[in-house]
């Protein structure tokens, strides 16, 4: 089974700040996507960045970067500059290869509040 | 280019009442899921369909919830009867089931049993 974690139901930064927000996970596959999504109020998930295992280098998408850990299963989005309206919730998202049981593929999600 | 599509936006309907949500996928893509986000156990898969296949509704919560695909750009998530409980938000999603795509959602149903 696969499992996500998220250890910070809510955290708040500055504007214009930095913050990084955590995700851990387990896994038995050696090649395997994760992803964040943001979820603003209005409900829709949008896709913020994509880390491939097989790649080392860690992804980036303007504002967006990842700090990918492979060996300690570790998957952490930070946020640069920080806007107003990056204020949401955040999923980590391991999806599975194949639908197997039962699997919650989303972390619980962090709230993130952006203090003007 | 048209996104995952769900209808309703918004139900409210009473305990016990039939509930039918349903779903348009983005044209060419072959897998389907559905998702229920609660407060207390966030986002949960539902069920997933491949080619119109229901592949694992082990996510399923009870025999009240069924979904069906009949054909490649349809799908629906009924409830009955529908109890309380069953308020959250059910988002349906799409992709091309490819390890690694990405997943798109539609902006959710929400849902309200009173």
């Amino acid at each position: 089974a696969q499992t996500v974690t998220q250890s910070q139901p809510e955290m708040s930064v500055q504007e214009a700040e930095t913050v990084t927000l955590s995700c851990t996970y387990d896994t038995s596959e050696s090649d395997y996507y994760l992803f964040w999504y943001k979820q603003p109020p209005s409900r829709q998930m949008i896709l913020v960045i994509r880390q491939e295992a097989y790649k080392q280098q860690n992804a980036t998408e303007n504002r967006f970067s990842v700090n990918f850990q492979k060996a300690a299963k570790s998957f952490s989005l930070k946020i640069s500059d920080s806007q107003l309206g990056d204020a949401a919730m955040y999923f980590c998202d391991l999806p599975p290869l194949v639908c197997v049981g039962n699997m919650l593929t989303f972390g619980g999600g962090t709230r993130l509040m952006v203090k003007p | 280019d048209a996104g995952v599509i769900q209808s309703p936006r918004h139900e409210v309907t009473e305990m016990g009442q039939e509930v039918t949500l349903r779903c348009k996928p983005i044209s060419g893509h072959n897998s389907l899921f559905w998702y229920r986000q609660t407060m207390m156990r966030g986002l949960e898969l539902l069920i997933y369909f491949n080619n119109n296949v229901p592949i694992d509704d082990s996510g399923m919560p009870e025999d009240r919830f069924s979904a069906k695909m009949p054909n490649a750009s349809f799908s629906t998530l009924k409830i009955q009867p529908s109890e309380p409980r069953d308020s959250a938000v059910y988002f349906c999603a799409s992709s091309l089931s490819r390890v690694g795509n990405t997943i798109y959602f539609g902006e959710g149903s929400w849902l309200t049993v009173v």
